[in-house]
C-alpha cells in the first residue's frame, strides 16, 4: 500500500514569490493534515480537513497561506507572498477518521527554503 | 504552542544499552503517543497510550503514563545504531486536536 505522498520534495523561492505543495494521502483516509516542522522543533498543525471540510485552521496564518481538498482526496497547501519566515518543512498527514484515536500516517515532507 | 516537552533534548549512548526519554505535559489528555523521526522515513507512529492506561509494550519499546504527574516516559531496550531519530511525544486533547513536543534527539553509537 502506497504511503501519503507529497511533492515536490524540496523548493527554494525567493521571496514575496508564491509557492505550493501537493499532497496525496491514503486511499481510504478520510482526514488530512498539514503541519509545519521547524528546525529541531516537532510538527505544528496548520489545518486538518475531514473529508473536503477543513474543521481545524485556527493556526492558518490566512493572510497568506490558504489550502483545498477537493473532492476530499488530494490536498494542495499555498503560501503567496512567502517571506524568509516560511522557511521550514511542510508535512502532510492522513488518518481514516478525526477521532483522537487514529494513527496519523506521515508523508516526507517538503523542504521549503525561501532565499 | 506545543504541549509536550522531552527530557532530554539529546541523549548520546552505545548500542546495546537502553535508552529513556521523557515527556511532561500541561492539560488533561485522551491519549499520548510517541513518533520517530528519521532523515530516510519522516515521521512514524511508535505507540499509542491512552489516558486510563499506565503502562504498553511493543517489542523492545516501553511506554509508561502518569496521569496524575501530566508525564510519560518512553523505554528503548537493547538500542541499536537503527534506532538513531528524533523521538516526539504527541497528546490528544478535547477537539481531535494532536500537539506534539520538541522532540528527544536519540544517537546511538555502534
Amino acid at each position: 500500500e502506497a504511503g501519503v505522498v507529497q511533492s515536490p520534495r524540496y523548493k527554494i523561492i525567493e521571496k514575496k514569490q508564491p509557492v505550493a505543495f501537493w499532497c496525496n494521502p491514503i486511499s481510504g483516509h478520510n482526514t488530512l493534515y498539514w503541519y509545519l516542522q521547524n528546525l529541531g522543533q516537532g510538527p505544528e498543525l496548520l489545518i486538518r480537513y475531514e473529508n473536503e471540510e477543513a474543521v481545524d485552521d485556527s493556526q492558518l496564518p490566512k493572510d497568506r497561506f490558504s489550502a483545498e481538498r477537493l473532492k476530499g482526496v488530494d490536498s494542495t497547501l499555498k503560501i503567496q507572498p512567502a517571506e524568509l519566515g516560511d522557511s521550514a518543512v511542510y508535512l502532510c498527514a492522513s488518518s481514516l477518521s478525526g477521532s483522537f484515536a487514529n494513527e496519523q500516517f506521515f508523508g516526507p515532507g517538503t523542504r521549503l527554503t525561501v532565499l | 504552542s506545543q504541549q509536550g516537552e522531552e527530557d532530554p533534548q539529546a541523549l548520546s549512548i552505545q548500542e546495546g544499552e537502553n535508552a529513556t526519554m521523557n515527556c511532561s505535559y500541561k492539560t488533561s489528555i485522551n491519549n499520548l503517543q510517541w513518533y520517530r523521526q528519521n532523515s530516510g522515513r519522516g515521521l512514524v507512529h511508535l505507540i499509542l497510550i491512552r489516558s486510563n492506561e499506565r503502562e504498553k509494550h511493543s517489542g523492545r519499546l516501553r511506554v509508561t503514563l502518569d496521569t496524575s504527574k501530566k508525564s510519560s516516559s518512553l523505554l528503548i531496550t537493547a538500542s541499536r545504531a537503527a534506532d538513531t531519530a528524533s523521538y516526539f511525544c504527541a497528546t490528544n486533547t478535547g477537539g481531535f486536536k494532536t500537539i506534539f513536543g520538541a522532540g528527544t534527539r536519540l544517537f546511538v553509537k555502534a
